[in-house]
């Protein structure tokens, strides 16, 4: 059940466009969107809900097709700020569980 | 930042032996997790807690046990630690929703490194 993130890693440029990808093969309440910096913990960036609903950053944007259990998260113009591993969690519309996906690396270059 | 502090933060211990972490927390949240992070496997959640004395089971409960005897504070013992408890904890709390937390983000404790020998 566990959602797969792609691609696994990723080495940008600053200023250069991500997009980070999460699916799951069962229907899908939520996704939520979570940003980890070595050795830190995971920080909140965004949720979003079957239907349309949002909650998050304001400086970063995110899909999410309900009928392809699918959500990608948008990282525009990367700063170095940006680096960490991203993680998505998806509940599904079954259970209610949050199942989290192995992340994805991003590595921003000056 | 929201209030959650881990004790403690590094941890070696031996296998067989008994291990407890603790989670406070400062923001009077409802609900408390505690997740297990290893390479590949993201975060797994062990077991959570929907109010004081109410708990229940994650995906990789087993060789785990909880307490919560007030609202601020969250346990998780392992009763006798294995090589394969390695890993990094973590503890999160959010505000309200359903038991994990559906519709509400969670914030995350620093951590504590177990190492298991």
């Amino acid at each position: 059940q566990q959602p797969v993130q792609s691609p696994q890693a990723v080495i940008l440029r600053e200023g250069e466009d991500a997009v980070i990808n999460c699916s799951s093969s069962k229907a899908l309440y939520s996704v939520h969107w979570y940003r980890q910096k070595h050795g830190e913990a995971p920080v909140f960036l965004m949720i979003l809900l079957k239907g349309g609903e949002q909650k998050g950053h304001e400086k970063i944007s995110a899909s999410f097709n309900e009928k392809k259990q699918q959500s990608s998260l948008y990282l525009t113009a990367s700063q170095l700020s940006y680096s960490g591993t991203y993680f998505c969690g998806t509940v599904l519309d079954s259970n209610y569980q949050l199942i989290w996906g192995a992340g994805t690396k991003l590595i921003i270059k000056p | 930042d929201a209030g959650i502090t881990q004790s403690p933060r590094h941890k070696v211990t031996e296998t067989g032996t008994p291990v407890t972490l603790r989670c406070h927390q400062t923001e009077n949240h409802r609900y408390m997790y505690w997740y297990r992070q290893d390479p590949g496997h993201g975060l797994r959640l062990i077991h959570y807690s929907y109010g004081v004395k109410d708990t229940d089971k994650g995906e990789v409960s087993d060789g785990y046990s909880v307490s919560r005897s007030k609202t601020e504070d969250f346990l998780l013992t392992l009763e006798s630690a294995t090589s394969s408890q390695t890993s990094v904890y973590f503890c999160a709390i959010s505000e309200r929703g359903l038991a994990v937390a559906v519709r509400y983000e969670q914030y995350f404790g620093p951590g504590t490194r177990l190492t298991v020998t």
